[in-house]
């Protein structure tokens, strides 16, 4: 079946350090991939997407490029900020259903 | 407007309470969700309404009911739940893959949540 992998962390920075966390997929065929962002008590809100091989993602400073070979969707910022302590949530879909979520990673920055 | 609306945002009931959440969006999405969040876990997907219809349960138990009456509202009533259906259950809508395509332009668009506690 399908599947999401990502680091879990948590992941603690300091405040304009530079962040990657890293996310692979399984899955058969060429799913949309997602990056979703949640902050503490709230929702899950879009970060950013890319729905075919080498489109980047972009959004608030962050970037992530769909890689078909590596089956890679991985998040990165140049200069994180403490207001982007939240979880991070990788996922798949295919024809914008049945969303596959990675368990999700926690990031702290310290300022 | 592009917000998707969940209330309330707190609720406590007993096992043998009945209560309802209710989810709102009108941003004409035709697919409407709700996802089940425990702590530190990521959303797990109970149902899925298609053009208002059901169309993924996930094995949830039946004292969970959900309901869609319309193409902007989804309701999900609540019955002698346990402590363990406590958690953080958020509603989310797409615009459903007939209009969406497949060039994946669909995405889930969560309301804020509604924090379940079962005593």
């Amino acid at each position: 079946g399908n599947s999401v992998t990502q680091m879990e962390g948590p992941v603690t920075l300091s405040e304009e350090a530079f962040l990657t966390i890293n996310c692979t997929y399984t899955a058969t065929g060429y799913p949309s991939l997602f990056w979703y962002v949640q902050y503490p008590g709230e929702g899950l809100q879009l970060l950013l997407k890319a729905t075919k091989a080498d489109d980047k993602g972009s959004n608030k400073g962050f970037e992530a490029t769909y890689r078909k070979e590596t089956t890679s969707f991985h998040l990165e910022k140049g200069s994180v900020q403490v207001s982007d302590s939240a979880v991070y949530f990788c996922a798949l879909s295919f024809y914008g259903q049945n969303f596959v979520f990675g368990p999700g990673t926690r990031l702290s920055v310290l300022p | 407007d592009t917000e998707v609306t969940q209330t309330p945002k707190h609720l406590v009931m007993g096992m043998t309470n009945k209560k309802s959440l209710k989810c709102e969006q009108h941003m004409g999405h035709r697919a409407m969700y709700w996802y089940k969040q425990k702590a530190k876990k990521p959303p797990e997907l109970m149902f899925v309404y298609s053009y208002e219809k059901l169309s993924i349960n996930e094995s949830v138990p039946s004292r969970f009911s959900p309901e869609c009456p319309n193409s902007s509202l989804l309701n999900l009533h609540l019955h002698a739940l346990q402590p363990e259906d406590s958690a953080l259950y958020l509603c989310a809508s797409s615009q459903g893959m007939l209009a969406g395509g497949p060039s994946g332009a669909n995405v889930l668009t969560f309301g804020a949540g509604s924090r379940l506690t079962v005593l």
